[in-house]
């Protein structure tokens, strides 16, 4: 009964590869993104999707390419990894019709590129 | 430009001392602001939210928040603090847009 769910949670990978992560959320919510944390906490907005329609696209290069097949899952595929791509990246949702409500987190892919 | 501070990377209590992590926010629109806890190798865990109507807000494992609109201000509280709230906490506002913007985070440690 996992609200957010996230595969893989870890993914070790060497430069220049190309590496998808799959997102879940059975809350029934709109909207889903995508967040970077670094290894300083820092947590920042990639994308988000709004009833599968994109309308967050932070600076984001254009080798981090989103896919939302239906409101309930988003993915995030990354083509030709550099270093600067490890961090943990958290899918989260959230249903925000009558206004901001707070987002659900899920528990994040540790990407790790060598 | 809306912005979210947390005075203090890093705060030290012990167990049953009061906790209090600071937040200032600058927000161009009536803010919509949040807490949230974040435990080691987990997602982020929403604890409370002021949106509108009663600017104290209480929010799980007894944490509570004081929104202070003249001093841009919704800082987080707890009157006796556990172990189990050693954590990394995060103050979030929402800016618009279906865009929500973090503090840097403060990391919480409770001694013994």
């Amino acid at each position: 009964d996992t609200a957010v769910s996230q595969t893989p949670k870890y993914l070790v990978t060497q430069m220049g590869n190309d590496k998808s992560i799959k997102c879940e959320q059975n809350l029934g919510h709109d909207t889903m993104y995508w967040y970077k944390q670094d290894s300083k906490k820092f947590l920042k907005i990639m994308f988000s999707y709004n009833n599968k329609e994109l309308i967050i696209n932070e600076t984001v290069p254009n080798r981090f390419s989103p896919k939302s097949p239906d409101k309930a899952h988003l993915n995030l595929h990354i083509n030709s990894l550099e270093l600067g791509d490890s961090a943990v990246y958290f899918c989260a949702s959230s249903q925000d019709q009558r206004g901001p409500q707070g987002q659900f987190f899920g528990p994040g892919t540790r990407l790790t590129v060598l | 430009a809306q912005s979210v501070t947390q005075l203090g990377s890093h705060v030290s209590v012990s167990e049953g001392a009061l906790v209090l992590l600071r937040c200032n926010y600058s927000s161009s629109v009536p803010p919509y602001l949040f807490w949230y806890v974040q435990y080691p190798n987990q997602g982020l865990q929403l604890l409370l939210k002021y949106t509108t109507g009663a600017t104290l807000v209480k929010g799980i494992n007894g944490f509570e928040a004081e929104f202070k609109k003249s001093e841009t201000s919704f800082h987080l509280t707890k009157p006796s603090a556990h172990m189990s709230d050693a954590a990394e906490y995060f103050c979030a506002v929402y800016t618009g847009g279906f865009k929500t913007i973090f503090g840097a985070g403060t990391r919480l440690f409770v001694k013994a």
